[in-house]
């Protein structure tokens, strides 16, 4: 089966840097994505990491770490409107997305 | 613009009931998803389609069928609807499986 780890809640101060971290197992690797969750709104694509490496996107960048089964996102420059849900899913070797829990990131003035 | 619809935001049902949910996508979306997010538990695949008509299971079936006559739609149908069915329903789309998914604004379903 899959299991993918994130942890669940983090508070950042608005202007920080902050790292959200997701370990997996999974039967076969295809692929890792991001995505951010507003409450009560549906989540959006964020990031898309398949080789090992940082991807950067403004101030978001995700690396991924496939022989360690690791990946993070950054969130540079923290914003109020950054206060959401990340989600690592993970696409398995039968191309099955998975989905962890979800780390809810509180920004504070 | 991607849009991604569902056909209600917030449904109540009775137990027992036949519920219905609806999700249309206007982006030629080979593949079709229906998942249901839970607290605590994440979003959790239920079925899904790659064709039309084609169908697949997902980790949590139990309880659930699918219908998929048309490309752009892709139906969730609650046999005999169960308090333990309450939840924020979830349909997505992608152009391929290697593709991101693009998510519908959700259907909150309340079985009393």
């Amino acid at each position: 089966g899959q299991n993918i780890d994130q942890p669940t809640e983090m508070t950042a101060t608005e202007g920080a840097i902050v790292q959200i971290n997701c370990t997996y197992q999974t039967s076969g690797f295809n692929g890792l994505f991001w995505y951010q969750q507003h409450a009560g709104e549906a989540p959006t694509f964020l990031s898309y990491n398949v080789l090992d490496g940082l991807e950067e996107k403004g101030r978001f960048s995700s690396f991924l770490s496939r022989s360690k089964g690791y990946s993070y996102l950054l969130l540079k420059e923290l914003q109020m409107k950054d206060s959401a849900s990340y989600l690592c899913a993970v696409r398995d070797g039968n191309n099955r997305l998975a989905f962890g829990k979800g780390n809810q990131v509180v920004v504070i003035p | 613009d991607v849009k991604v619809t569902q056909s209600s935001r917030y449904l109540v049902k009775r137990t027992g009931e036949k519920v219905f949910l609806e999700c249309v996508q206007d982006m030629d979306h080979e593949n079709m998803f229906w998942y249901r997010q839970d607290p605590g538990l994440g979003l959790r695949l239920i079925y899904f389609s790659y064709d039309v008509k084609m169908k697949e299971k997902g980790d949590i079936p139990e309880g659930y069928s699918v219908s998929r006559e048309k490309k752009e739609r892709f139906s969730l149908i609650l046999e005999s609807a169960s308090t333990n069915q309450t939840s924020m329903y979830l349909c997505a789309s992608s152009l391929s499986l290697n593709y991101e998914q693009y998510f519908g604004p959700g259907t909150r379903l309340t079985v009393t």
